[in-house]
């Protein structure tokens, strides 16, 4: 069974710090998405990353995949009160877009 | 921009009654998806549909599920007997072509409350 774990669970950061949440899971898969969720709201979609050694980068975040080490980073720069949401990271077992998700990790930004 | 929707956004009901939850996917999409979210918790698949038929379904969707493409454009989860651990935010999905470079698009949710 396919597990994919984040850390950490929950993080509290001043603004204008950087921070890397991790994500790691258990089997092989060169699929792996990040999404957002602000409180009671859907999914938003902030990164696809389709190959070992990808990274894409949408203002403040960046985010990477290392599919040798079954491990994919979100590194926050510079962090601003607007980033504070959960965030997801989900890998695709190459079935049908059935994704599995991380626990998620509570990001907390404060002033 | 085209987006995935979802009615009702809250539905409350007793333990035992049947509920259907509607989606509207994007309407160039093939892959059809039902996931849920328990309050607090990680988001699970549920159910892959394409084609008028189930693609692959989770553990969690036994017979008390199904899902239907009544027509063109609506998508339905049904649950016929809910439990009070259904209650849960359910969450369908699209896409145009499951593992290429497109990305799953959700819709806002729908909001399951069993009493």
């Amino acid at each position: 069974e396919l597990k994919v774990e984040q850390n950490p669970l929950f993080l509290s950061m001043q603004e204008g710090k950087n921070y890397t949440i991790y994500c790691n899971y258990s089997t092989t898969s060169d699929r792996l998405y990040w999404y957002r969720q602000d409180p009671g709201k859907s999914l938003e979609s902030l990164f696809v990353l389709l190959s070992n050694g990808a990274v894409k980068q949408e203002g403040r975040l960046m985010a990477s995949l290392d599919t040798k080490a079954r491990l994919s980073t979100l590194h926050i720069t510079a962090a601003v009160h607007d980033l504070s949401a959960t965030y997801f990271c989900a890998v695709d077992t190459g079935t049908a877009s059935k994704l599995t998700f991380g626990t998620g990790t509570r990001l907390q930004v404060t002033l | 921009e085209p987006e995935v929707t979802q009615t009702p956004s809250h539905q409350v009901t007793q333990m035992g009654q049947e509920v259907i939850l509607r989606c509207v996917p994007i309407s160039n999409h093939l892959y059809f998806y039902w996931y849920r979210q328990i309050l607090g918790q990680k988001v699970e698949f549920l159910v892959s549909f394409y084609n008028n038929e189930i693609s692959e379904k989770s553990e969690i969707f036994d017979d008390q599920f199904s899902v239907e493409r009544p027509d063109g454009s609506n998508f339905t989860l049904k649950i016929r007997s809910t439990k009070l651990e259904d209650s849960a935010m359910y969450f369908c999905a699209s896409n145009f072509e499951p593992g290429g470079p497109g990305e799953l698009f959700f819709g806002e949710g729908s909001r399951l409350t069993v009493l």
